[in-house]
């Protein structure tokens, strides 16, 4: 079945450390978005990718590092600089047809926590 | 100013009623419209997308656009417990710094009472 997968599920961080979240979708699609959600909040963007070797910056990119080396993978590193990451972290894809988004779908997620 | 308003819940209906979940958004040329729900918990799931203005029906669902006014809506006919989540409205943007982007509301609370 194709789908977007989202590694580890849980995952802790200790402070000074960075950690990396794994995405992978076997859609085909072209874009591919990293969100985070706090609780009781919605989703804020933290990096997007149309093209594999390009990504821009979303609202909150601060503290973050992402590549697009494959279409399939979009990996986010969140560094030591990122002072408050616990969150719920969502990956997803979509394709874009003449300009016009089309609906996005999502990973099961990653909670981050910090030790 | 929120780019994406949805109407603060929770909102709490009684089974069988039809519950109304409201957006709206400031990006006058926005094009791609989408409802998703969220269980606690869990990731969020399209349920309605919508793109051009009018209604759409899928089953209990229905999404309203109305570009002119900036609004689109959500109702649920004949609401279960299983409804009980958080809607959380998207946007799509259609261009300059939003191409490329969705713009999510912070989600509407749903809860559907026996």
């Amino acid at each position: 079945d194709g789908g977007i997968t989202q590694s580890p599920k849980y995952l802790f961080r200790k402070e000074g450390q960075n950690v990396t979240l794994s995405c992978e979708q076997n859609l085909n699609h072209d874009a591919m978005y990293w969100y985070r959600q706090d609780p009781g909040q919605g989703l804020r963007l933290i990096y997007y990718s149309q093209i594999v070797n390009d990504f821009q910056k979303g609202d909150i990119a601060e503290g973050y590092s992402v590549s697009r080396e494959k279409k399939e993978s979009f990996p986010l590193t969140v560094t030591s600089a990122q002072k408050n990451p616990t969150a719920f972290y969502l990956c997803a894809s979509s394709i874009i047809y003449r300009g016009i988004y089309q609906p996005q779908h999502f990973g099961d997620g990653t909670r981050l926590s910090i030790l | 100013q929120k780019e994406v308003e949805q109407n603060s819940g929770p909102l709490s209906v009684p089974e069988g009623a039809i519950a109304s979940l409201n957006c709206t958004y400031s990006d006058r040329v926005s094009q791609s419209f989408f409802w998703y729900r969220q269980y606690s918990g869990k990731s969020p799931e399209l349920i309605m997308s919508i793109y051009s203005n009018g209604d759409k029906e899928d089953g209990r669902f229905t999404a309203q656009l109305n570009k002119a006014s900036q609004y689109v809506s959500l109702l649920i006919r004949d609401s279960q417990p299983s409804d009980s989540a958080t809607y959380l409205c998207a946007v799509g943007g259609a261009g300059g710094t939003s191409y490329g982007k969705l713009t999510f509301g912070q989600g509407t609370i749903l809860t559907v009472h026996p």
